[in-house]
Formats: structure tokens, sequence, C-alpha cells
């Protein structure tokens, strides 16, 4: 069974600090890998992903995230926090074993907290 | 915004009530799905569909039923919930059912009383 674990519940950052938000999985095949990001009172905002290619991903308001291979994580990362960044950071994995529908598996959520 | 709408955002019922749930997409898109989200949960699948076919029946209980009369529009009907189905309940579109990313809408907030 596919799975991915957040390990940190919430990260603290000072604002214009570099901040990195943990992933890792666990799925059949390679692995097809999604960050979103959730503001308060709304619904989940894609930000970047992974499906084949260059191992470093950029996505949307300067986000970045590596993928790893061996050490099955994806996390996200950014070079300079600001404070808009707060917000849930939701990491999630979908397997590419065969064709078809494939579920995708989120993980419980990390909080982000930009201190100004 | 995302380019897919939920209606109502905020929904308080009893346990002996009907109501239904609405999401509308304007990407034209081919799969939607409906998620619950409760308070240090991880997000929970209910439902998928692709092209107006459910592909995904994730355990949900019969007290939640889904509609999908056509690729834009999507419903959940609920009917006799308990207290615990109180959540955040998300609706969510893709290109396809495959590898692409998923678009939300704002989400319903529900409450059971």
């Amino acid at each position: 069974a596919q799975s991915v674990a957040q390990p940190e519940d919430q990260v603290n950052v000072a604002e214009g600090n570099p901040l990195t938000v943990k992933c890792t999985y666990s799925v059949s095949g390679n692995p097809y890998l999604f960050w979103y990001v959730q503001y308060p009172n709304r619904g989940l905002q894609f930000l970047l992903k992974y499906i084949t290619g260059d191992n470093l991903v950029k996505g949307s308001y300067g986000f970045e995230a590596e993928f790893n291979k061996s050490q099955t994580s994806f996390h996200l990362k950014k070079p300079s926090a600001l404070v808009s960044d707060s917000a849930l950071y939701f990491c999630a994995v979908r397997g590419s074993d065969s064709g078809g529908y494939q579920k995708v598996t989120f993980g419980t959520g990390t909080k982000l907290q930009v201190i100004p | 915004e995302t380019g897919v709408t939920q209606t109502p955002r905020h929904l308080v019922m009893g346990m002996t009530n009907k109501k239904s749930l609405k999401c509308e997409q304007h990407l034209g898109h081919n799969a939607m799905y409906w998620y619950k989200q409760s308070a240090k949960k991880p997000l929970e699948l209910m439902f998928v569909y692709s092209l107006e076919e459910r592909v995904e029946n994730n355990s949900v209980p019969s007290r939640f039923s889904p509609e999908c009369p056509n690729s834009s529009h999507l419903f959940l009907h609920l009917h006799t919930l308990q207290p615990e189905d109180s959540a955040l309940y998300l609706c969510a579109s893709s290109q396809d059912e495959g590898g692409n990313e998923q678009f939300f809408g704002p989400g319903t907030r529900l409450t059971v009383l």
C-alpha cells in the first residue's frame, strides 16, 4: 500500500530564512509526487509536481522540491520565507504501476509558521 | 480562484435532515473527486468520477451518495448523518484520473448536530 509521511506537524521559521518541509513516501513503481498548500478557509492549491526528469522541480511562489529516489523523499524548499507563506502544506503521492485510475494518497499536512 | 466552485460554503444540519452539496468545475476536466478533511487526520478520498463513471468508492457509508450528471457537476447527497461526519468536504477536479494535479474548491464546512 502506498503511503506518505510528513514527520513534522509544524515548522517555524523566521522571515527571510530558508525553509524546508519534509516528505517521505512509499509506493509501487515510479512515483508521481505533488505538493499542495492550503490557506485558512480555502481548498488545497497545487504548488508543484514531479513525474519524471530533473530531480529539482520548481513551482509556484518561489517554492521548489527535490526528488531523492534513494531516500524516497520529496522535501519542499524555499530560499527565503515570507510571512504570507504561513499555511498548511500537503505532500501527495501516486504510483504508476499500471494504467487507468490510481489513487492519490495525501500526507497529514505540515503547518508552516513564518515569524516576522 | 481555482475554477472549482462549491455550494453551500457552510451547512448545519440535524441527523434526520437530507441535504446536498454541489460542486461545479469550469476547467473542462474529465475527473472529479470528493474528499473529507477532518482536523488532525489525513485527507480522506471518498469518491472519484471519470467521464461521469464512478471509479473509486473508498468504503464510504451509504449515508453519503454521490451523483455526477455530467463532467462539470458533482453532487454529494447527505442523509441521516452522524455528528462524526462534521468536517470540511472538498471537491476537486483534474484533467483525467491519471497523474495530473488536482484543482480544489473552497470546501463546504458541514456541522451535524
